[in-house]
């Protein structure tokens, strides 16, 4: 089955930028969308089909992929962007296509 | 507005069977493809299963097929989830969530907790 790799946290000050990666075999080749879950609450999208920025997503969210690494950028980081962050892909290929990552704790300090 | 809320969520033993729903409102519900995405307490998230607009396309992951049965009732704009053979792995929180590839729309989800 298709893996995705996170890192398990990502600590960034205020006003500065934060890198989440999310690997994978030629996750080029695919399309991967971004989750924000902050604790307590249901994930939002964030992120989907590599770069498109979902409805009322602040433009400081951004992302990028190629070859084996899909990337999650948030500029000018705030105290409300600390949360999870999951990747997610569907694999079209398989007959379980949905595939999570495991996810990154961002901290804003 | 648009919304999906989930219910059915409750303690079962393990061997049980539980069915939960997801009641969607505010959207033509018809027309999107719906999913089932579950987490264990302080764990991430687990997709469980896929189903088609017209029900046409399935899909399970490894860890509930065979046990799990998703469905869905266009008339009354809700989805279901089917789940037997429960096993305490099976605790999570269940949300519901639409969308084609990505999940553009999540529930608040319900609770399954199997415990003897």
């Amino acid at each position: 089955s298709y893996v995705l790799i996170q890192p398990p946290s990502v600590s960034v000050a205020p006003g500065q930028t934060a890198t989440i990666t999310c690997g994978g075999n030629n996750i080029g080749s695919k399309s991967v969308h971004w989750y924000q879950q902050r604790p307590g609450r249901a994930p939002v999208l964030v992120i989907s089909d590599d770069d498109e920025r979902a409805s009322g997503i602040p433009e400081r969210f951004s992302g990028s992929n190629s070859a084996n690494t899909a990337t999650l950028t948030i500029s000018e980081a705030e105290g409300g962007d600390e949360a999870e962050y999951f990747c997610q892909v569907w694999n079209s290929d398989s007959p379980h296509p949905g595939v999570f990552g495991p996810g990154t704790w961002v901290t804003v300090l | 507005e648009v919304q999906l809320v989930e219910s059915g969520g409750g303690l079962v033993k393990p061997g049980g069977s539980l069915r939960i729903s997801c009641g969607a409102s505010g959207f033509t519900f018809r027309t999107y493809t719906m999913h089932w995405v579950r987490q264990a307490p302080g764990k991430g998230l687990e997709w469980v299963s896929s189903l088609s607009h017209t029900s046409t396309y399935i899909y399970y992951s490894d860890s509930v097929r065979g046990r799990f049965t998703i469905s869905r009732d266009n008339t009354n704009n809700s989805l279901f989830l089917q789940m037997n053979s429960l096993r305490a792995e099976d605790t999570a929180l269940y949300y519901c969530a639409r969308g084609a590839y990505s999940m553009e729309l999540w529930g608040t989800g319900t609770m399954v907790t199997v415990s003897s």
